[in-house]
């Protein structure tokens, strides 16, 4: 079963408008990061928060975390039509070893 | 080029044939994850393994197995394959076993199974 869940599952915007997508896990982690995938390929790390930090920035990137609502989300500002893709949290439990937890995914359509 | 190379990138077998992938981490790192992307079940972490060594296991069934040999490369053996196994995996590497960013990962292009 996934630790984490996306949501919304899909997002349709125009470009130039912000998205935002929501995450929420079920146990205790170290951290929560954010990835990219484009259709069929590999995914792309974006970010990583720490368990201790609430806000991270990086670009047009912006992540909040929640650990007392389990929850995380990933604001894309001014969104472009390159932005076009799947994005997925992940969580990242160390007990001897990284477990990271993907979760199902939003797939975000920009429209140009 | 992430950086992270998987062989082969497509491949198509029957039912009940055992096929391996391989992986080669990128250069430096010593951690390496596999993971299972179908439509239905989404990523699904399977295993992994740090410097020859497993580290974490997620759901990997009975019928699959991996190793990590001495010059770091990994493989993953997939057994009496069943159409349900018909998938996208990933390999992903990283640098550091634990850490601040031990877990980032760089993930290589994937290997596509096609079960008939």
């Amino acid at each position: 079963s996934q630790q984490g869940e996306e949501d919304p599952q899909a997002l349709s915007i125009q470009e130039g408008e912000n998205a935002t997508m929501n995450c929420s896990y079920k146990t205790s982690i170290n951290n929560l990061q954010w990835y990219r995938q484009n259709s069929g390929r590999g995914l792309v790390h974006l970010i990583l928060i720490r368990s201790n930090e609430r806000e991270k920035h990086s670009g047009r990137l912006r992540v909040t975390l929640d650990t007392s609502k389990k929850s995380s989300s990933l604001l894309i500002t001014a969104s472009r039509a390159a932005d076009t893709a799947s994005y997925f949290c992940a969580t990242g439990m160390y007990t001897g070893g990284f477990k990271t937890i993907f979760g199902a995914g939003t797939r975000l359509f920009v429209k140009a | 080029d992430s950086g992270v190379t998987q062989t082969p990138k497509h491949l198509i077998t029957a039912t009940g044939q055992r096929v391996t992938l391989r992986c080669s981490p990128r250069s430096g790192d010593l951690s390496v994850y596999w993971y299972q992307q179908s439509l239905d079940q989404g990523l699904q972490f399977l295993i992994q393994y740090y410097n020859g060594e497993e580290r974490a296991k997620g759901n990997i069934l009975e019928r699959f197995s991996a190793q990590q040999f001495p010059d770091l490369h990994s493989e993953l053996n997939l057994s009496s394959l069943e159409l349900g196994d018909s998938a996208l995996y990933f390999c992903a590497s990283s640098g550091r076993l634990a850490g601040a960013g031990a877990n980032v990962l760089t993930f290589g292009a994937g290997s596509r199974l096609t079960v008939l």
